[in-house]
């Protein structure tokens, strides 16, 4: 009862903007849309989460269509540190306080040097 | 600050035994959880606490107890170790406002049954 879906690798050039794409054409209304990463076996590390609007932090910027139905996470100038496992997360407004996380496979991005 | 802390880091275990993986966090959030992590996949809800006195089952709670007395602490308990609980255990606790939340994972328990 897959929520997301994502490719399961990609690599980008040190430098470069990666661009992590996530399809979830299945959310309703009252679900955001969360990234989180996993460096190295370590424990997930939150970037950014939306509910529609295009949202943007320190780490990354997160792009989600009009109709909701995918989203791309952009870390403008990728790094070594970057390479990662990224996962894309679909979780009610009800699950605010994220205690309940849906993993998927997620995305492993290998930053080239 | 130290975070969510988790001990131990690793254990070895024989099929039958019980042990309690600990989990604390310092940063007084209400919402606590644990997960599993198999190779090659994402992490798997066991159980989960949104305060201190309630818990309740995640995705694979079976053969795992936990409680949560209080707001610091989320032990989760082994009650007849089997080669299928061997994976890596990660603690989290998180916080909501009206506009941030986000989940404060641990370094992880590297659990083996054999």
């Amino acid at each position: 009862d897959a929520k997301t879906t994502q490719p399961p690798s990609m690599d980008c050039a040190e430098g470069r903007a990666a661009n992590l794409p996530c399809n979830h054409s299945t959310i309703s209304g009252n679900e955001y849309v969360y990234w989180y990463r996993q460096i190295h076996s370590q424990g997930p590390q939150y970037i950014i989460h939306g509910l529609k609007n295009n949202e943007t932090n320190e780490m990354a910027s997160l792009i989600i269509t009009e109709d909701r139905k995918s989203s791309t996470l952009i870390l403008p100038h990728a790094t070594l540190r970057d390479t990662a496992v990224y996962y894309c997360i679909v979780s009610p407004i009800s699950n605010f306080g994220n205690e309940k996380l849906t993993f998927g496979t997620g995305t492993r991005l290998t930053i080239i040097p | 600050n130290a975070g969510v802390t988790q001990t131990p880091k690793f254990q070895v275990l024989k099929t039958g035994q019980s042990m309690t993986l600990q989990c604390a966090q310092d940063m007084n959030h209400e919402y606590m959880s644990w997960y599993r992590q198999d190779p090659g996949m994402g992490l798997r809800l066991i159980h989960y606490s949104v305060g201190a006195g309630i818990t309740d089952q995640g995705e694979v709670p079976n053969g795992y107890n936990v409680s949560r007395s209080t707001t610091e602490d989320f032990p989760l308990r082994l009650l007849s170790a089997a080669p299928s609980q061997t994976s890596v255990y990660f603690c989290a606790s998180s916080y909501s406002t009206g506009a941030r939340t986000e989940a404060f994972f641990g370094q992880g328990t590297r659990l083996t049954v054999v």
